[in-house]
């Protein structure tokens, strides 16, 4: 059964950097699919952030590109998430997935709330 | 960028009804079109990829149709445990939701 959690702080200051990681269970990141951070918040609805290959290979939403890193470790089996200069417009649900190729989603992790607040 | 659009945002249906979604995309985006389940608190649930195809341990009330830029989503009979919101998403550019449809009790 593949599973995905998110960890991480659940408030961030304003101009700080978000930082969350995945663990992945039940599939190794190493295999062939990519793995994907995607958030949703009331206002904006879902939002898909960034895609990672275990080869290193990435794809960002243009509107997210210039403050996101998306990093996969294949020793640990998990990957992150690091979004710079926060507003409180990017307080949201913070979830995790699984690519399986084309850009869709069958497994997700739970998600975690993070809040940017001073 | 290719802009989504669900109609209706909410529609009030009873058990056992056939239910429609229809999803619009702003061009052509082929079959590229997938649809998701999300109830409150959870993540959302992969329905269906490639506009018809139903993912794995989906139930076969669900059916997806349409290409280029018009989609639906059918339940042909409503059960209990699908009143949700659902969420179309396109991924022939990048990747953009729908707004979503909540789906409630009449």
């Amino acid at each position: 059964q593949v599973q995905l959690q998110e960890s991480g702080p659940g408030l961030v200051k304003p101009s700080e950097t978000l930082s969350l990681t995945c663990t992945v269970s039940g599939s190794s990141i190493s295999s062939g699919y990519y793995w994907v951070w995607i958030r949703q918040t009331p206002g904006k609805g879902l939002e898909w952030i960034g895609t990672v290959h275990h080869s290193g290979r990435t794809n960002f939403s243009p509107s997210l590109k210039s403050r996101v890193t998306v990093a996969a470790d294949t020793a640990k089996n998990h990957f992150s998430l690091h979004l710079t200069s926060v507003t409180d417009a990017d307080t949201a649900v913070y979830y995790c997935a699984r690519c399986p190729g084309q850009l869709v989603f069958d497994f997700w992790g739970q998600g975690t709330l993070v809040t940017v607040s001073p | 960028d290719i802009q989504m659009t669900q109609s209706p945002s909410t529609l009030s249906a009873s058990v056992g009804d056939r239910v429609t979604i229809t999803c619009r995309a702003s061009q052509s985006i082929s079959s590229w079109l997938a649809w998701y389940q999300q109830k409150p608190g959870k993540a959302p649930k992969l329905l269906i990829y490639k506009a018809s195809t139903l993912e794995s341990g989906v139930p076969s009330r669900f059916s997806g149709s349409g290409s280029g830029t018009e989609f639906t989503l059918t339940i042909s009979s409503l059960q209990p445990d699908d009143f949700a919101t659902y969420y179309c998403q396109q991924y022939i550019n990048y990747v953009a939701f729908g707004q979503g449809t909540k789906v409630e009790i009449k």
